[in-house]
């Protein structure tokens, strides 16, 4: 069966520096790649999605790669702030026939400190 | 964008006794997704729910176990039936938006089970 690993410890980071995350998958490549934030007692938020045939996507201070060599993701975020303190989920959709149906890391937690 | 309603936020229940789970969405939608997320540990899929035919589950989860309705586009409800401590966990159902660029989901705030 597919495995997805994230960092299970928590990043601890301070303000103004750059958070990188990582999210690793076993055999096959994923038809997309997704990123979410879970802030505690809520449902994860969508943030950026890339594609098998993609390398790099931004948004705003947030920038996902996709190394399908390496079967890995990582996940930027620039100039962190106190706000950016969440879980940060990877998630996987396998193929197109599977629309809706995410395979998720067990999430990195981020705290961001003044 | 999709706004998801789900109810109860948490509830506290005697184990061999049941949970119905409801959620809302604010525009219509062909799939809707139940996940579990048990403590500390990752969301995991349960079942696919359409609207006008059965639920599609997940390997590990069966439907005499947790019972799922989809009466409309906009609705879905998903039953913990004869619960146990091991149930504990927050229920998430969640939606697919497409847009040309993107797709992404949509979830609930959760809904946070304990059994005891």
């Amino acid at each position: 069966s597919q495995k997805i690993e994230q960092n299970s410890e928590a990043l601890n980071i301070q303000e103004g520096k750059t958070a990188t995350l990582t999210c690793n998958y076993t055999n096959y490549s994923p038809a997309y790649l997704q990123w979410y934030r879970q802030d505690p007692g809520r449902g994860p938020v969508f943030l950026l999605l890339i594609r098998e045939n993609e390398k790099e996507k931004r948004k705003e201070r947030l920038k996902v790669t996709f190394d399908t060599t390496l079967k890995q993701s990582l996940f930027h975020i620039t100039a962190s702030q106190p706000a950016d303190s969440a879980t940060y989920l990877c998630a996987l959709v396998w193929t197109t026939d599977s629309w809706g149906k995410l395979q998720f890391g067990a999430g990195t937690q981020v705290v961001v400190t003044p | 964008s999709a706004v998801i309603s789900q109810k109860p936020s948490r509830d506290i229940c005697q184990r061999g006794t049941s949970l119905t789970i409801q959620c809302q969405v604010d525009s219509q939608v062909t799939m809707m997704f139940w996940y579990r997320q048990q403590p500390g540990q990752s969301l995991t899929l349960i079942a696919t729910a359409n609207q006008g035919s059965e639920a599609t589950y997940e390997s590990g989860f069966v439907i005499d176990k947790f019972p799922i309705s989809r009466p409309n586009l906009t609705f879905s409800t998903l039953t913990v039936s004869n619960m146990s401590p091991e149930d504990s966990s927050i229920y998430l159902c969640s939606v697919e938006v497409r847009g040309h660029m993107n797709t992404e989901a949509f979830f609930g705030q959760g809904t946070r089970l304990t059994v005891v």
